[in-house]
């Protein structure tokens, strides 16, 4: 059973547009949330982090915000650039980000369009 | 700064061989995490160690399966006898093991079993 899911496998945005990446999960006791990027041929890269007791965090383009009534999360991107074509992890842990092992989603595949 | 470094890159093996997957974990991070990537599992952790003592191998999937690190600069990830269904890609991440700290992920092994 997927305790983090991302239920868009791909997502189109147009370049200059908000892109919004949305992420749920089902285990309570998760209270670190983390997203990563990832190229092809290449390992993921962290890219900004949640932790529980918060309910946004912003770095520069990028903002992500944390419902934990509803176990949701979503990734704001804006604007969106060509380089931001990639693929978004979800990752959840019970520790933190780099304390514990990870549980992914298995992630969405965004493409920005010129 | 030099980051995660794996070898090999890909490894092309048949059915039944000894495969082994090698992993230097950046400077100063304590903590290190095996993960696999596959189309049906996403990224899911195998190990992983904090100051080169496993503390949770519970992701690895079989006792064909085992991971070493001798080292705080050195770990292993051995596949023996390797099968088909062991092909994906592996990845190695380091962590000083902060909770506020992210993983970072080496580029990963292309692992294909004929």
């Amino acid at each position: 059973d997927q305790q983090v899911k991302q239920n868009s496998p791909s997502l189109s945005v147009q370049e200059g547009r908000i892109s919004i990446l949305n992420c749920d999960y089902t285990n309570s006791m998760f209270d670190y949330f983390l997203w990563y990027k990832k190229y092809p041929a290449e390992g993921p890269t962290f890219l900004i982090s949640i932790s529980s007791i918060k309910d946004k965090n912003e770095d520069g383009r990028f903002t992500v915000f944390l419902n934990k009534s509803a176990k949701h999360l979503s990734l704001h991107i804006v604007p969106s650039q060509p380089g931001d074509s990639a693929v978004y992890f979800c990752a959840a842990s019970k520790i933190g980000g780099g304390a514990d092992g990870l549980t992914f989603g298995k992630g969405t595949h965004l493409i920005i369009q010129p | 700064d030099a980051g995660v470094i794996q070898s090999p890159r890909h490894e092309v093996t048949e059915m039944g061989q000894e495969v082994t997957l090698r992993c230097k974990p950046i400077s100063g991070h304590n903590s290190l995490f095996w993960y696999r990537q596959t189309m049906m599992r996403g990224l899911e952790l195998l190990i992983y160690f904090n100051n080169n003592v496993p503390i949770d191998d519970s992701g690895m999937p079989e006792d064909r399966f085992s991971a070493k690190m001798p080292n705080a600069s050195f770990s292993t990830l051995k596949i023996q006898p390797s099968e088909p269904r062991d092909s994906a890609v592996y990845f190695c991440a380091s962590s000083s093991g902060s909770r506020v700290q992210p993983q970072h992920f080496g580029d990963g092994t292309r692992l294909s079993i004929l």
